[in-house]
């Protein structure tokens, strides 16, 4: 399976300040149609996850444009420009080209 | 609005079986591929499994091959989990997703105890 390695595990951030979580996978992401399936969820406390980021970088809709997704190949990036207090949760990448496809073990994101 | 609603969660003693639900509303149920994933208490997400669009096409992950079957009723607007032989392993909320990730549920909960 291909594995989805986040880091950090843990983020404290002061409000107004920007985040940044890595992702990277144990093998490529880019399908054969030329797209790359990396996704970002957003998971609040007691939450469905919801869709932040859709093939590396785009926003679903309703996404704050504080989100932007990057990233190429194996590596991968969400920053998050200013934290707000809504923000707080557990982030999670995800790979949808290699079957099971897979998450990575999750960001969470706490206010300092 | 689009809404995913799971059903059919529950204890169950191990062996025993369950059938989830998750009936689809404000979509194009017919033209979305669906999905099972689970998250045990605490812990990261898993993709169970998926169904294509007409159903005729079904992936699972290896931990439940032969235990779990995916199914589809488009003209019920409806997706299934048929879970056999559960194990205590299988504990976990069960989410209706849509997609790669595009749509969920709000989960239902699964628990596999004796």
């Amino acid at each position: 399976d291909v594995v989805m390695t986040q880091s950090p595990l843990s983020l404290p951030v002061t409000l107004g300040q920007p985040a940044s979580i890595s992702c990277r996978s144990s093998q490529s992401l880019v399908y054969s149609d030329g797209n790359t399936y990396l996704n970002w969820f957003q998971q609040r406390p007691g939450r469905s996850p919801r869709r932040l980021i859709y093939k590396v970088s785009n926003r679903d809709s309703g996404v704050p444009d504080r989100f932007s997704g990057s990233g190429s190949g194996t590596d991968f990036t969400l920053k998050i420009s200013r934290v707000e207090a809504e923000d707080v949760g557990v982030y999670y990448c995800m790979q949808g080209i290699h079957w099971p496809w897979t998450f990575g073990q999750g960001t969470k994101v706490e206010i300092k | 609005e689009v809404q995913l609603v799971e059903s059919g969660g529950g204890l169950v003693q191990p062996g025993g079986s369950l059938r989830l639900s998750c009936a689809a509303s404000g979509l194009t149920f017919s033209a979305y591929w669906m999905s099972w994933v689970r998250q045990a208490p605490g812990k990261e997400l898993e993709w169970v499994a998926y169904i294509k669009e007409d159903g005729n096409e079904k992936y699972y992950v290896d931990s439940v091959k032969g235990r779990f079957t995916i199914s589809r009723d488009n003209a019920k607007n409806s997706l299934y989990l048929q879970m056999n032989n559960l194990r205590a392993e299988d504990t976990a909320v069960y989410y209706c997703v849509g997609r790669r990730g595009e749509k969920w549920g709000q989960g239902t909960l699964v628990t596999v105890s004796s």
